[in-house]
């Protein structure tokens, strides 16, 4: 089965600054998708990125960016120039092809100090 | 595109009655909906699978009795907790996914259920 571990319960950023959030996976399966779902007070689960496993490049959205690594089964989201906005829970979620059901992390609360 | 629309959003009912949460994908075709369970604090749970026009499979541990789910066109699901007791009060939350990108879930805003 398929895991997906995050370990920073809580993070927090300067506003403007940039932070890193970290995810690792344990799979055994080569085709696959990654995301990042942020989930503010309103407790609405937002897509944020999506990355291919057979893509080697890192996918991008705006302030949004991943590092994926997938030999060593990481998938990090970095945030950049923070913004008030930003705080929220984020998941990181894994889809393979079995039963294709996301597995969802415990989250990372991030929170943004003005 | 990709919104998907959760009704109610708030439902607070007496102890053994049963409460319907309808879950619609508004812009596109839902082939698959997800239900998902989320106590305070904690990562989403999955429920139950379904897909339109088929028995929808539940996760072990989900009673399929106590959760009814029904998916019975392609841009609404539901899902009917039954004989409610306090211990079913939490967050509800449906999810779809279509046919491009087809490996991608959107969520539906949620639903809190508080059973006195």
């Amino acid at each position: 089965a398929q895991t997906v571990t995050q370990s920073q319960p809580e993070m927090s950023v300067q506003e403007a600054e940039t932070v890193t959030l970290s995810c690792t996976y344990d799979t055994s399966e080569s085709d696959y998708y990654l995301f990042w779902y942020k989930q503010p007070p309103s407790r609405q689960m937002i897509l944020v990125i999506r990355q291919e496993a057979y893509k080697q490049q890192n996918a991008t959205e705006n302030r949004f960016s991943v590092n994926f690594q997938k030999a060593a089964k990481s998938f990090s989201l970095k945030i950049s120039d923070s913004q008030l906005g930003d705080a929220a829970m984020y998941f990181c979620a894994y889809d393979g092809n079995a039963g294709n059901m996301l597995t969802f992390g415990g989250g990372t609360r991030l929170m943004v100090k003005p | 595109g990709a919104v998907v629309s959760q009704h109610p959003s708030w439902v607070i009912c007496k102890s053994g009655t049963s409460v319907k949460i309808e879950c619609r994908s508004l812009d596109f075709q839902a082939t698959t909906m997800f239900w998902y369970r989320q106590f305070p604090k904690q990562s989403l749970m999955l429920m139950a699978t379904s897909n339109e026009g088929s028995k929808a499979t539940y996760e072990q541990g989900v009673e399929k009795d106590k959760f009814l789910i029904n998916h019975a066109s392609l841009t609404l699901s539901t899902l009917t907790v039954t004989s409610a007791h306090p211990e079913d009060s939490s967050f509800y939350i449906c999810s779809a996914r279509g046919v491009f990108p087809q490996e991608t879930q959107y969520f539906g805003p949620g639903t809190r259920l508080l059973v006195l």
